[in-house]
């Protein structure tokens, strides 16, 4: 079951931050997030594994709760650069990994 | 840094002909995927390859598909009778020790069916 992205889309000025949800009617072993840029192939971010942990990449970071089967990524003080779809892929080990229909995020300047 | 590549960047074909789109995966890894995306909408999986076989597929990887790594190499889709609706941007992937780690994306074949 394909899980589900909100918002859909997100417009920012530079410096604003941001979160992205995603959330499953399964229960999860591992929600990846990943970023596409338009015209371009999609770019790992970072996976959170069972257990609730979080994990950071520079200003981007996300969480797990895996019994709420949610996951949010957070964008603080974001730049141009955070521009484009975010995806998140959910995967409960029985399964493919299904992606979400993404959120588009656009940086004003 | 080592990284995915795929040719061509873009193929256009007529309705019924067979395709060949061509993937070279990172050179240690040992999972690989073929991806979907038509314009604008969502990456989906087709199907994902480990140890010289299909490991799992989506219901979009009917008959028609089909993956082959001919030579511990390349990585490749077929198409044998392209549809209209095979038009699309395909992704192919791979990652390194487990299934599902953290997948390195080629930049993706366009594919216009006519």
């Amino acid at each position: 079951q394909q899980p589900v992205q909100s918002p859909q889309a997100v417009i920012l000025r530079e410096g604003e931050d941001a979160v992205i949800n995603c959330s499953s009617s399964k229960a999860l072993y591992s929600v990846h997030w990943y970023r596409q840029k338009h015209g371009e192939a999609p770019v790992f971010l970072m996976i959170l594994l069972k257990g609730g942990e979080q994990k950071g990449h520079e200003k981007i970071s996300a969480s797990f709760n895996e019994k709420k089967q949610q996951s949010s990524l957070y964008l603080t003080a974001s730049q141009l650069s955070y521009s484009g779809t975010y995806f998140c892929g959910t995967w409960n080990r029985d399964d493919k990994i299904i992606f979400g229909k993404g959120t588009r995020l656009h940086i004003l300047p | 840094e080592p990284e995915v590549t795929q040719t061509p960047s873009h193929q256009v074909t007529q309705m019924g002909q067979e395709v060949i789109l061509r993937c070279v995966p990172i050179s240690n890894h040992l999972y690989f995927y073929w991806y979907r995306q038509i314009l604008g909408q969502k990456v989906e999986f087709l199907v994902s390859f480990y140890n010289n076989e299909i490991s799992e597929k989506s219901e979009i990887f009917d008959d028609q598909f089909s993956v082959e790594r001919p030579d511990g190499s390349n990585f490749t889709l077929k198409i044998r009778s392209t549809k209209l609706e095979d038009s699309a941007m395909y992704f192919c992937a791979s990652s390194g020790t487990e299934d599902y780690n953290e997948q390195f994306f080629g930049p993706g074949t366009r594919l216009t069916v006519l």
